[in-house]
């Protein structure tokens, strides 16, 4: 069955970087885009960026633009997110998600596995 | 950017009772709407895409429904487990926006 494993979380001063990874198994990891959603203490789903399945195209929202960057390695099924820069804003669990985008009868993207999260702590 | 508006914020229901949560879209969204539902400290779990089909091992009771800008998620018959906190996203176009949450719980 599809697993997506979140690490890297921890505690990190504000203005420090932090790489978070996602270990994917049980599907085709190359065959899919795949997003990194967020949700800060208390709050709601955030969501943080996209990568397609060949790494060809990202897209990310406002809030972390020109600071994170998301990528994949599919020799190692591994998604990544590098967050740079980081503020106390920031704080938050992370998970990575497995997007499908179907094309036939129903046409529909959504996400269909999730991580159970990374928790990330930015303060001094 | 999209935004998309949940209502109510929060209900509370009964065991056996029918509720439904509302989400508006800014903009048209054609039918790209989807439903997860967050049970606390997990990861949240898709239950309606498209805005009307049912994700494959969740009960029928779920029912999604609208298109354009509204959109209904209707549960029937509420069990315990059902008392969550349910979240509309849309995937029309990046970034994929997501309600507010609206939080389910026992009255």
């Amino acid at each position: 069955q599809v697993q997506l494993a979140e690490s890297g979380g921890g505690v990190v001063q504000p203005g420090r970087s932090l790489r978070l990874s996602c270990a994917a198994s049980g599907f085709t990891f190359s065959s899919y885009g795949m997003h990194w959603v967020r949700q800060a203490p208390g709050k709601g789903l955030e969501w943080v960026a996209v990568i397609w399945y060949d790494g060809g195209t990202t897209y990310y929202a406002d809030s972390v633009k020109g600071r994170f960057a998301i990528s994949r390695d599919n020799s190692k099924n591994t998604l990544y997110l590098q967050m740079n820069s980081l503020r106390a804003e920031d704080t938050a669990v992370y998970y990575c998600a497995k997007e499908v985008y179907s094309f036939g009868e129903i046409i529909a993207r959504y996400f269909d596995s999730w991580g159970q999260g990374t928790l990330v702590t930015v303060s001094s | 950017d999209i935004q998309m508006t949940q209502s109510p914020s929060s209900l509370s229901a009964s065991v056996g009772d029918r509720v439904t949560i509302t989400c508006r879209a800014s903009q048209s969204i054609s039918n790209y709407l989807n439903w997860y539902q967050q049970r606390p400290g997990k990861a949240p779990n898709l239950l309606i895409f498209a805005a009307s089909s049912l994700q494959s091992g969740v009960p029928s009771r779920f029912i999604g429904g609208g298109s354009g800008t509204d959109f209904t998620l209707t549960i029937s018959n509420l069990q315990p487990e059902d008392f969550a906190t349910y979240y509309c996203q849309q995937s029309y176009g990046t970034p994929y926006t997501f309600g507010q949450g609206s939080k389910l719980d026992i009255k």
